[in-house]
């Protein structure tokens, strides 16, 4: 079973330019996470999908990002425009079921976003 | 607010030896998980440890759980190079979503 994808891995990007993070959650999973760790803090929630519907949203920084999930597969994170406080490590995650509190995350490797 | 934090926030040790990590909470939960993260890789779903439990064991890995304290700790035994990684403790309670700490880093060295 292929695990939860993202990319790219990487990107560097200057301020002011878009960027757009790609998840593949795991096949079958319908709950899908964004999570982001800045350089020495805790990996803070960004927001939840359910299938393609947003679950919870209360995590998203400011209206800078977007996040969809068309279809209820594979996810993406625009950032729009990208400043110096964007940068970081962004991870998805997702389960299978919607509860959260008991369910454990399979994560990708997560995208290390640098904004210049 | 933060939730899980993991104390300490770096952990060198000698091959063989035991590690131990700490995570301390603010609130009320329904579970704690711990997660492994290797360099460069997606974290890890190591155990899960419900609010009615206090001790659970995988392999060489202890978890133990007081919620009167609002703690937890991960012990690793006999350990190896291979666990060198960062763990992270992670929250859950109804419906929210896991909250996670910054983290530890522990090296074993060889």
């Amino acid at each position: 079973e292929a695990g939860v994808t993202q990319f790219p891995s990487h990107s560097v990007i200057e301020k002011g330019q878009t960027v757009t993070l790609r998840c593949d959650p795991i096949s079958g999973h319908d709950n899908l996470y964004w999570y982001r760790r800045v350089m020495g803090k805790e990996i803070k929630f960004l927001l939840h999908f359910v299938k393609e519907s947003k679950q919870d949203e209360s995590g998203m920084p400011n209206n800078r990002f977007l996040a969809e999930r068309t279809g209820g597969t594979y996810s993406t994170l625009k950032v729009q425009p990208a400043e110096l406080e964007d940068s970081g490590v962004y991870f998805c995650a997702s389960s299978r079921t919607a509860n959260r509190a008991s369910e454990k995350l399979f994560f990708g490797s997560g995208t290390q976003l640098s904004v210049l | 607010s933060q939730q899980g934090e993991e104390d300490p926030q770096a952990l060198s040790i000698q091959e063989g030896e035991n590690a131990t990590m700490n995570c301390s909470y603010k609130t009320s939960i329904n579970n704690l998980q711990w997660y492994r993260q290797n360099s460069g890789r997606g974290l890890v779903h190591l155990i899960l440890i419900r609010s009615n439990e206090r001790e659970k064991h995988s392999g060489r890995l202890r978890v133990t759980l007081d919620t009167s304290k609002k703690s937890s700790s991960l012990l690793i035994t006999a350990s190896r190079a291979a666990d060198t990684a960062s763990y992270f403790c992670a929250t859950g309670k109804g419906n929210t979503p896991l909250v996670f700490g910054k983290g530890t880093r522990l090296s074993v060295i060889a």
